[in-house]
């Protein structure tokens, strides 16, 4: 089956503008994370979706940053305006059940923000 | 909040030789389950092994397994027979019923030929 797709793989902004990140979840996966991973750092969750409901999130930097999953699939996320401490890779990750805690989530390749 | 503490930064170990990575936690919590994840060099990160803490026998998948030790909240990785792709980050993540996946820091291990 085919895996979690991001994309852009990549990505340079300057300080101030705007950035959206696009992920496609495994098909049929109902819960969709979204993760920053600081350089050196483990992945931090910014928001967890269960169809197209946000479940968690706490993490969330909500004055710049914001994420939305339309029909319960495909899901963007935006930073506007953004920082130098954005500079990160995000990554994208679905699981199949209903967010259980012992699922297991299955991770994409990830988009790195480098911001000037 | 529950933390995740990796204390080891980087390791290294000869090919075919075991290699333990090392875990700790902190929760109040009584029900939860423990991860790790393997993230390769320029490769999406993938789940190594878990363990649910109300289980008192350690889980094997091949040739890792965990020492889980629910008292100490410590929950170590082992490597047997390291092969040259098990080079990678390595980390442990804590999850408790209706909460969020914490990772640690990271472990990154390089396996030497």
């Amino acid at each position: 089956e085919a895996g979690v797709a991001q994309s852009p793989r990549y990505k340079i902004i300057e300080k101030r503008q705007s950035v959206a990140f696009w992920c496609n979840p495994i098909s049929g996966h109902a819960t969709l994370y979204w993760y920053q991973q600081i350089l050196g750092q483990g992945p931090k969750l910014l928001i967890q979706f269960q169809n197209n409901g946000v479940v968690d999130d706490s993490q969330l930097p909500k004055d710049r940053f914001s994420a939305e999953r339309l029909k319960g699939v495909d899901s963007t996320l935006k930073i506007q305006p953004a920082k130098l401490e954005d500079s990160a890779v995000y990554l994208c990750a679905s699981s199949s059940q209903s967010g259980r805690a012992f699922d297991e989530q299955f991770f994409g390749p990830g988009t790195r923000l480098t911001v000037l | 909040a529950q933390t995740v503490t990796q204390s080891q930064p980087e390791m290294s170990v000869q090919e075919a030789e075991t290699v333990t990575l090392s875990c700790t936690y902190d929760t109040s919590e009584n029900n939860y389950y423990l991860f790790w994840y393997k993230q390769p060099p320029s490769r999406q990160m993938i789940l190594v092994i878990r363990q649910e803490a109300y289980k008192q026998q350690n889980a094997t998948e091949n040739r890792f397994s965990v020492n889980f030790q629910k008292a100490a909240k410590s929950f170590s990785l082992k490597i047997s027979d390291s092969q040259l792709g098990d080079t990678a980050m390595y980390f442990c993540a804590f999850n408790n019923a209706g909460n969020m996946l914490t990772f640690g820091g990271g472990t990154r291990l390089m396996v030497k030929p």
